[in-house]
């Protein structure tokens, strides 16, 4: 599975929209991008993935670039409960296991 | 809807105790199941997988089995725990494989 870069930490005021970028330069045709989060002390949460069009659902917007190799993910309005470490993850096809780096922490302000 | 059960949330077990995670999934039948682990400043890591009653993948070698006696139900084991099975212990489901898997709340282990 491809390798993911994150930024460590990125700051959100809250009520705006958080935009968490991910790259993945060595992406191959067949690799989904998933997102999860993980709040302190609890196991991660789905939030959303996709393979080469832009997805949203309840939660967030996944935009995938049209040579796939980043994405970022957006939460529209951010609320302190947006508060987590968020992971961007490149899962092949036929791969049974997500592997989680170290991610991005988000934090929302008051 | 589906749910996934993790029990205990918290254990503290004695170095050479044995060990035994259960987890169990409500509201979807024959699912994937996963064992995942994440020791303290690390990212998860899959210890096994299952994609049917009785049939279990080890992704690594170590000190931990898993069984699957029943369709939703998934353990982990260990004969006698190490220092280094210390950790927070993940169970997650996905209706196939390549569909986003779904984790509980985990089990934080500490050895002593």
């Amino acid at each position: 599975d491809a390798k993911t870069t994150q930024p460590p930490s990125m700051d959100c005021a809250e009520g705006r929209a958080a935009n968490l970028p991910c790259n993945h330069s060595t992406i191959s045709g067949n690799e989904y991008v998933y997102w999860y989060r993980q709040i302190h002390s609890q196991g991660p949460q789905y939030i959303i993935h996709g393979l080469k069009n832009n997805e949203t659902n309840e939660m967030a917007s996944l935009i995938i670039t049209e040579d796939r190799k980043s994405s970022t993910l957006i939460l529209p309005h951010a609320t302190l409960r947006d508060t987590a470490v968020y992971y961007c993850i490149v899962r092949g096809e036929g791969s049974e296991k997500l592997v989680f780096g170290k991610g991005t922490k988000l934090t929302v302000n008051p | 809807s589906q749910t996934i059960h993790q029990w205990p949330a918290t254990l503290v077990q004695p170095v050479g105790s044995p060990l035994s995670l259960e987890c169990t999934v409500e509201g979807t039948s024959n699912p994937n199941l996963y064992w995942y682990r994440q020791a303290a400043g690390r990212g998860l890591q899959l210890l096994f997988y299952s994609v049917g009653i009785g049939q279990i993948s080890s992704e690594v070698p170590q000190n931990l089995s898993a069984s699957r006696p029943q369709d939703r139900q998934f353990i982990l084991s260990s004969k006698k725990l190490l220092l280094s099975d210390s950790g927070f212990y993940l169970c997650a489901w996905s209706v196939v494989r390549n569909q986003p898997q779904h984790f509980g709340d985990g089990t934080r282990l500490s050895i002593l």
